[in-house]
């Protein structure tokens, strides 16, 4: 069964028209994380929650915003893709404890096209 | 920063062993994690440390020097599925939990 549930798994939008994807768990973790990752490239993290306590990477673009209603769900919003957006955006959850069982728990990813 | 290094590509043959490498700056490092990824999926996680020393899960090993900043993931009897990316990833302790990546090593087995 999914834990980390990512919609949609590929979405295309237009060059400029804001877009929104979901992310939810059914992990009841504590933290949330995105990140984009590009062709051959490290996932880069963009943005990430300790509960609603948002941290926001000091490299990430404006252009990017984040929403956490409530525990088990999270929204990336791009508010005007440019080509250079389009990428594998991947959700991922983990506690807030640390030592064994404390990995990170990634869905399966939104493939982003931007035409 | 929080910069993770490790080698871009390896290649191996089946049935042998590799090591991949993994060095990390260590202020605020709190735990140490191998994820495996294949093209177009997303990282499934392999293994953890945050004391010194190796932790052995079946074929996949794992190794951590906290005092050095240095880690390797080591697979053994590799067989043609292993073919993938293996990324390094460093937890800080600033901003809860901050987990950081390498960019990966893209491992090719060969027959």
């Amino acid at each position: 069964d999914a834990m980390v549930i990512q919609n949609p798994r590929y979405q295309v939008t237009q060059f400029g028209k804001p877009v929104t994807l979901s992310c939810s768990q059914t992990l009841n973790h504590n933290v949330m994380y995105w990140y984009q990752q590009k062709s051959s490239q490290a996932p880069k993290l963009l943005f990430h929650y300790y509960d609603k306590d948002f941290n926001n990477e000091a490299d990430t673009p404006d252009n990017f915003q984040s929403r956490r209603p409530n525990t088990s769900f999270c929204f990336l919003d791009i508010r005007s893709p440019g080509l250079g957006d389009a990428a594998m955006y991947l959700c991922a959850t983990s506690t807030a404890r640390q030592g064994m069982g404390t990995e990170a728990f990634f869905g399966q990813g939104t493939r982003l096209t931007v035409v | 920063g929080q910069n993770i290094d490790q080698p871009t590509e390896m290649t191996a043959t089946e049935g042998a062993i590799v090591q991949i490498n993994c060095t990390y700056q260590t202020s605020g490092f709190n735990g140490l994690f191998w994820y495996q990824q294949h093209a177009g999926e997303a990282p499934t996680f392999l293994s953890y440390n945050v004391l010194d020393g190796l932790e052995e899960k079946g074929r996949f090993s794992s190794f951590l020097s906290r005092s050095k900043g240095y880690s390797y993931l080591l697979l053994k009897e590799l067989q043609m599925k292993d073919s993938a990316s293996y990324l390094c990833a460093a937890r800080f302790s600033g901003g809860y939990n901050k987990l950081i990546f390498g960019a990966g090593t893209r491992l090719a087995v060969h027959p």
